[in-house]
């Protein structure tokens, strides 16, 4: 079993709509929760990072960390086509360093017009 | 440059072949990685270097995967003997420090690594 599951998708919405994206994950040590979006053949960017349990807006962009349930969420307001991407979660613990991440596998969206 | 700048873009190599991936830090940035994205498994952490503290090798799957971190900047990523499973995309990335977590990681765009 993998320490972070995700959902590949793909996810197909239309514009406008709100997306929810999720990710469960088995070690309850993971502290830090971050998302990043990658668009095709580019490198992950940074889009929300969340410490311990909690919720965490950025315009658009809602992250949610319920470490009882070892559940994290992202939400977009408004999608746009521009959203279109893989949104991958990543986790790490404090005894592992801050920054060394274990990513979840993906999930592809596509916002349509 | 502003980003971090990783060479080739793209690699085609035979099975057996030895690579070389060259990764360039953003400047000023103590910290660096490498993973390794295959389709449908995520990001792998491979290794890490921070500042002249010995590296992290722990996510090297085998004794064919080596790198270095000369002068603290510019970074190389070896594959020896190349397999056919180590095709995939493999990515830098680097960060001011280790261990501050919710510190920025920049990713480069990536090598793409196809053995055939």
């Amino acid at each position: 079993q993998k320490e972070v599951e995700q959902d590949p998708g793909p996810l197909s919405v239309p514009e406008g709509a709100i997306v929810s994206l999720n990710c469960t994950y088995s070690n309850s040590a993971f502290q830090y929760f971050m998302w990043y979006r990658q668009y095709s053949r580019k490198g992950p960017e940074l889009l929300m990072y969340t410490y311990s349990s909690g919720n965490k807006e950025d315009g658009r962009f809602t992250a949610q960390v319920d470490k009882s349930s070892k559940y994290i969420s992202l939400f977009i307001r408004d999608s746009q086509p521009s959203d279109s991407a893989t949104y991958l979660c990543a986790m790490s613990s404090f005894t592992g360093g801050g920054n060394k991440l274990t990513f979840g596998t993906g999930t592809q969206l596509k916002v349509e017009l | 440059g502003a980003g971090v700048s990783q060479s080739p873009s793209n690699k085609v190599t035979e099975k057996g072949k030895d690579v070389e991936l060259r990764c360039d830090p953003i400047s000023g940035h103590t910290a660096l990685y490498w993973y390794r994205q295959s389709l449908g498994q995520g990001l792998e952490f491979l290794i890490y270097f921070q500042g002249n503290s010995a590296p992290d090798k722990s996510g090297l799957p085998s004794d064919r995967f080596s790198a270095e971190r000369t002068g603290g900047s510019v970074s190389t990523l070896t594959i020896q003997r190349t397999q056919q499973e180590d095709s995939a995309v493999y990515l830098c990335a680097s960060s001011l420090n280790w261990g501050n977590s919710g510190n920025t990681i920049y990713f480069g765009e990536g090598s793409w690594l196809t053995v055939v």
